[in-house]
Parts: C-alpha cells; structure tokens; sequence
C-alpha cells in the first residue's frame, strides 16, 4: 500500500525552527520527485517546495525562499522540510505530497504546525 | 509568477445537478492544470490531471477540459459524496492552486 506519513509537527514560539519528516512506502522514493503543501486554518491550499529524485534541483514558493528547506534521503525513503524562523503566518497543517507528470497525486495526512507564543 | 483563478468561489446545487466549475491562468500553461477535491478535515485528492485525463479510479461523472488560459471541471450528475471544495491547479517546477470552490447542498 502507497502511504505519505508526516511527523513533527506542534507548537513552536515565534522565530523557532521545526523539521517536518515524510516516511514513504509502497512505491519506489527515489523515482520521484515529491513536495510540501500547506494550509493555513480555514484557507487553501499553497504548495510550499519541490524536490528532484536525486536532491539536485529545488524549488521554493518565492515567499519562503531562505526560511524552508526541503530536503531528502532516498536511503530512509524520507521526504523533509526544514523550518527556520517560524511566524504566525506559517500556522497550517503540512503535506507531504508525490509528484506524478506534474500532478500531486498522493498526498500525507498532514502534520499541524502552530506557531504561538 | 502565474496566477489561477476559479469561478465561482461557492456554489449551491442538488444531487444530479450539472456542475461546472471554471480556473484561469494569468499566462498560457498549456495543458499543465490539475484539479483536486477536498473533502473537510480530508487531503485533497487528485481527480483530473493534464487537464482533461481522468485519475484513476476517479467516478466519469468528472471530466475536464482547456487548454492555455481557460479551463473548466464538470460534474456530470451531483452526487451527495461531491458536496466538498475543489482547486485548480498549475504545476511545472513550480506550483500554484486556485483559491478553491465550495460546492455545498442547496
């Protein structure tokens, strides 16, 4: 069975830092590309980042440029995302999500990350 | 950056109703527009992708069509599990969703 499971998700004051992990398994992670999608309480949807199959090329929503990191390790079949200096506009649950001839076509649960103090 | 917009933001509608839910890009993005469902406390689930393919497993009632800027979902006959919210979206590299549609009961 295909599963996406996002962890690390909570509470953190504002200008903190988390690191959001996706456990994939049922198909093959390194094949794919994969993405973080979020979404603010009430809002839509916005798709945060990108990753290569191989970690060589990323890509970033201009808004969060310097702040997210994404990152991958096809060994653990493992999907991150690194998030430094946290505000209160970053509040949303967090999706991991397999990118298929450019759809998203599997997505996580998603994990909640509130930033508060 | 491109922009997507949807139309309308909300509707009403009855089971076996026709649906029609229509996306714009701010450029061309030939045929590179996906469609998602979400459902409440839900993932979003992806139902058309390159516009007008229909995801498997996804009921035909659901079809898209358009190409470059103007797009459009259809729902062919409502069905109560359809009443949820639904976005376009451009994907390449990069990534944006339209701001949704919220088809409810009426």
């Amino acid at each position: 069975e295909v599963q996406l499971v996002e962890s690390g998700g909570g509470l953190v004051q504002p200008g903190g830092s988390l690191r959001l992990s996706c456990a994939v398994s049922g198909f093959t992670f390194s094949s794919y590309w994969m993405n973080w999608v979020r979404q603010a309480p009430g809002k839509g949807l916005e798709w945060v980042a990108t990753i290569k199959q191989d970690g060589g090329e990323k890509y970033y929503v201009d808004s969060l440029k310097g702040r997210f990191t994404i990152s991958r390790d096809n060994a653990k079949n493992s999907l991150y995302l690194q998030m430094n200096s946290l505000r209160a506009e970053d509040t949303a649950v967090y999706y991991c999500t397999r990118h298929w001839s450019y759809a998203f076509d599997i997505w996580g649960q998603g994990t909640m990350v509130t930033v508060s103090s | 950056d491109i922009q997507m917009t949807q139309s309308p933001s909300s509707l009403s509608a009855s089971v076996g109703d026709r649906v029609t839910i229509t996306c714009r890009a701010s450029q061309s993005i030939s045929s590179y527009l996906y469609w998602y469902q979400q459902k409440p406390g839900k993932a979003p689930k992806l139902l058309i992708y390159a516009a007008s393919s229909l995801q498997s497993g996804v009921p035909s009632r659901f079809s898209g069509s358009g190409s470059g800027t103007d797009f459009t979902l259809t729902i062919g006959s409502l069905q109560p599990d359809d009443f949820a919210t639904y976005y376009c979206q451009h994907s390449f590299n990069t990534a944006t969703f339209g701001p949704g549609t919220k088809v409810e009961i009426k």
